[in-house]
């Protein structure tokens, strides 16, 4: 099942903040977060595994409800090169009991920081 | 550090030929995953395998096949190709026990025309 991302797009003048929602209708085992620059491979950037767990990585940083079923990206004072779409990828497992573990991506969010 | 490395880098073919893509994990991740990814859109999960076994299909048309060797090295084989196989393939890696992060390669660009 697609998780829900939000907003679709957003554009930031250089030091601006933002916020990226990702959500789900069912909890989930965990939330991935990648960045993709046009015509690139998507980069990741972190993993949330626990409810209420919060994950810094300079100035970009996520949370993860309690209820595991929705996240946020925050992006602070942000800089040219946080342009690009943003994808959170939600966890789920393939079979009780297995390892083996099905990630899908939400739609992605675009981020364009202006000068 | 080591990257996923994927082949061809770029690929063109004509409608109803044959296509390989090659995908070499990061040395000692047992996951492989293939991704499929249009103009202006997500990453869409076509196949995985771990440990050299197939662990999860996705939207892989019957079209497609896929394999992991014993060198864990994948191959997506196309066969049959239709205008709208035109995308960016996309192939990732993880480590099951080091928390599953997906590592991507730089994808392979196929164009049919």
């Amino acid at each position: 099942q697609q998780p829900v991302q939000s907003p679709q797009a957003v554009i930031l003048r250089e030091g601006e903040d933002a916020v990226i929602n990702c959500s789900s209708s069912k909890a989930l085992y965990s939330v991935h977060w990648y960045r993709q620059k046009h015509g690139e491979a998507p980069v990741f950037l972190m993993i949330l595994l626990k409810g209420g767990e919060q994950k810094g990585h300079e100035k970009i940083s996520a949370s993860f409800n309690e209820k595991k079923q929705q996240s946020s990206l925050y992006l602070t004072a942000s800089q040219l090169s946080y342009s690009g779409t943003y994808f959170c990828g939600t966890e789920m497992r393939v079979n009780s009991g297995g390892s083996n573990y099905k990630l899908t991506f939400g739609k992605g969010t675009l981020l364009t920081v202006n000068p | 550090a080591a990257g996923v490395i994927q082949s061809p880098r770029h690929l063109i073919k004509e409608k109803r030929e044959t296509a390989t893509l090659k995908c070499y994990p990061i040395p000692r991740h047992d996951t492989v995953y293939w991704y499929q990814q249009g103009p202006g859109q997500d990453p869409q999960f076509l196949i995985s395998f771990y440990e050299k076994m197939q662990s999860d299909k996705g939207s892989i048309p019957d079209r497609f096949s896929a394999q992991q060797f014993s060198d864990y090295h994948s191959e997506l084989n196309m066969s049959s190709l239709e205008l709208g196989d035109s995308a960016l393939y996309f192939c990732a890696s993880s480590a099951l026990a080091g928390g599953r992060e997906q590592y991507f390669g730089p994808g392979t660009r196929l164009t049919v025309t």
